[in-house]
């Protein structure tokens, strides 16, 4: 999975609780992202970085928070979980766009996360 | 909202034919990706093909895109029980963008 790891790869968690995943990579790439996968909606983007400590929303991004203080670690953080947020939760990185590279996203294996 | 919508959400046949998925898009794109999900695995990247191309192989993989339809499609051929797995369109919308829209996929299983 091309040096990304993620943590935990499962987590049972109850309703109000925080939640913090984890995900590390090794490749020095300059974007990271975080995406839940649901049925029915394919992959949806939380939040992307584009560097230490830049950040952006993505198309769902309420009630999640995230911080990059190195290159390596992006953190998604559920403040309060919901049983809405039941679901699994890719990290992906990307290499800065150039005149010979493309914008391919490179996929960690996962976390399955559910709120009780 | 979901940039790709991909037909057929299922396909199933039998080992050898060739399967093919389509994808299709609401706006202008610099780039369309095609991703392969095993289950219970991360999406793995297998081809991306340039607005201003039409059509492009990799191994048993040929992608088209026509650009005046907003679509695409993902043909494999002489497909494989190892094939099985959910295919998955991604477009960017610009150049440098660095941000993809999946589409929701299409579960391709193939019976040996």
């Amino acid at each position: 999975d091309a040096g990304i790891t993620q943590s935990p790869r499962h987590k049972v968690t109850e309703t109000g609780t925080p939640v913090t995943l984890r995900c590390h990579q090794t490749e020095n790439h300059r974007y990271m992202y975080w995406y839940r996968q649901d049925p029915g909606h394919g992959l949806r983007l939380i939040h992307y970085s584009y560097g230490v400590k830049d950040t952006d929303k993505g198309e769902v991004s309420d009630g999640y928070s995230v911080s990059r203080s190195k290159t390596e670690d992006f953190l998604l953080t559920l403040e309060s979980a919901t049983s809405s947020q039941t679901s699994v939760y890719f990290c992906a990185i990307s290499e800065s766009w150039t005149s010979s590279s493309t914008d391919t996203q490179y996929f960690g294996p996962g976390t399955r996360l559910t709120v009780l | 909202s979901q940039q790709g919508e991909e037909d057929p959400q299922a396909l199933s046949i039998q080992e050898g034919e060739n399967a093919t998925m389509n994808c299709s898009y609401k706006t202008s794109i610099n780039n369309l990706q095609w991703y392969r999900q095993n289950s219970g695995r991360g999406l793995v990247h297998l081809i991306l093909i340039r607005s201003n191309e039409r059509e492009k192989h990799s191994g048993r993989l040929r992608v088209t895109l026509d650009t005046s339809k907003k679509s695409s499609s993902l043909l494999i051929t002489a497909s494989r029980a190892a094939d099985t797995a959910s295919y998955f369109c991604a477009t960017s919308a610009r150049q440098g963008a660095q941000k993809l829209v999946f589409g929701q996929g299409t579960r391709l299983t193939i019976n040996p």
